[in-house]
């Protein structure tokens, strides 16, 4: 069973919605991450947080350490933040490689 | 600065055949990974290296070994290939020390027939 779970899978929204990504954990982290990657296949780093709320832009990610629950939320989205959006944990093992999540798709639609 | 760097980008194999992911990256980061992404799966870390000279077994290690030979780089073997095999590899990095972010290389993608 996958350590980190996201949800929805995929998402379809209408250009100018509020998004919003939700991720759970089921082992003790140290940090929660969010990535980006696009359909190029490039993965980048939108977000780490371990407490609290970051803010970057029209995106903004939100973490409940005591529920185990971190939410990525898109503010007035575009279609240009259509790719999958993925969550990951440090888990403190080892060189501290990162548990992912299986992604959520989102696509915007002008 | 390049970042992460990979090459191949892209790569057929036939199975049996042998190759090498080559990574770089130019931040000098301690700490290399090589991860494996497959459709309806999480990226799945097959080795790591925390410094120069060190390397450990990830979550899907079998059928594959690594070379961390310094600092910059850290290439990835695969000795005979299996259609099992066929996926996109990412490579990335990190500082070490407090816990801190990942940068990901483009990603190679093999194919196994």
């Amino acid at each position: 069973k996958n350590e980190v779970e996201q949800s929805p899978q995929n998402l379809t929204a209408q250009e100018g919605e509020f998004i919003t990504i939700n991720c759970s954990y089921s082992v003790g982290i140290s940090a929660l991450h969010w990535l980006q990657q696009h359909p190029g296949g490039g993965i980048v780093s939108l977000f780490m947080l371990s407490s609290g709320k970051k803010k970057h832009g029209r995106l903004i990610a939100t973490i409940n350490i005591q529920e185990k629950h971190s939410s990525l939320h898109i503010t007035a989205s575009h279609p240009r933040d259509s790719a999958v959006y993925i969550c990951a944990g440090n888990s403190g093992g080892g060189a501290d490689g990162l548990t992912f999540g299986k992604g959520t798709h989102l696509i915007i639609q002008p | 600065n390049a970042g992460v760097t990979q090459t191949p980008k892209f790569q057929v194999l036939k199975t049996g055949q042998s190759m090498t992911l080559q990574c770089a990256q130019d931040m000098n980061h301690n700490s290399m990974y090589w991860y494996r992404q497959d459709p309806g799966m999480g990226l799945r870390l097959i080795y790591y290296s925390a410094s120069e000279g060190t390397t450990d077994k990830g979550e899907v290690p079998n059928g594959y070994n690594v070379s961390r030979l310094n600092k910059r780089e850290f290439s990835l073997r695969l000795e005979s290939a299996a259609p099992s095999q066929t996926s996109v590899y990412f490579c990335a990095s990190r500082r070490s020390g407090v816990v801190n972010e990942q940068f990901f290389g483009p990603g190679t993608r093999l194919t196994v027939l």
